[in-house]
């Protein structure tokens, strides 16, 4: 089975902060995602990752950026962190999509910013 | 860009029962995929159908699509309360590896 592991489960900094989410997949996908899940919004892309090195900004990049030094490796960080951005971050991988696979998900960041 | 929209946003039913959850969406896409949320943890993905697809089954769920009406439904059979978590549906654009996912069905199946 595919896993993907996001290094916590619940994170708590403060304002202003650089804050790294760091998500690792053990299945060896090109693709790489974050998303944040937020209540009656649902998930919003962030960032995604075709390959090593290589970032596409999703719907909201705003205040974030990635990084992708190795294939099974996608961290988010935030810049200088901000009260709105406490939020439920998911990372995900998948196969490329001429294969039509689905997306696999770790179990998430619940980030809070104080 | 919101693309899936589940309906309803809840559904409380009795073990045993069905439930019925539609998904609705507004530009062509190459497939349309179901995903399981369970409280506080990840996405789980459920199924997957192609555009070229009407219908699919996968054990006690059953997805249909009608893409003339830009719409998919997804039906668990003989709920569980273990089946209680959120249903979100997801779409993806042909060439993309991306999707767009709705903001879910939250279904409370009580013993």
């Amino acid at each position: 089975d595919v896993k993907v592991t996001q290094s916590s489960r619940y994170l708590v900094k403060r304002t202003g902060e650089k804050v790294f989410l760091e998500c690792v997949q053990d299945m060896d996908h090109e693709n790489m995602f974050w998303y944040r899940q937020d209540p009656g919004l649902g998930l919003r892309l962030i960032y995604f990752s075709y390959d090593v090195k290589m970032k596409e900004k999703g719907d909201i990049p705003e205040g974030y950026s990635v990084s992708r030094e190795k294939k099974e490796r996608f961290s988010l960080i935030l810049e200088s962190a901000s009260t709105n951005q406490t939020s439920m971050y998911l990372c995900a991988s998948s196969l490329p999509a001429g294969d039509e696979q689905p997306q696999h998900f770790g179990d998430g960041t619940r980030l809070s910013i104080l | 860009s919101q693309q899936g929209e589940e309906d309803p946003q809840a559904l409380s039913i009795q073990e045993g029962e069905n439930a019925t959850m539609n998904c609705s969406y507004k530009t062509s896409i190459n497939n349309l995929q179901w995903y399981r949320q369970n409280s506080g943890r990840g996405l789980v993905h459920l199924i997957l159908i192609r555009s070229n697809e009407r219908e699919k089954h996968s054990g006690r769920l059953r997805v249909t699509l009608d893409t003339s009406k830009k719409s998919s439904s997804l039906l668990i059979t003989a709920s569980r309360a273990a089946d209680t978590a959120s249903y979100f549906c997801a779409t993806a654009l042909s060439g993309y590896s991306t999707l767009t996912f709705g903001k879910g069905t939250m279904l409370l199946v009580s013993p």
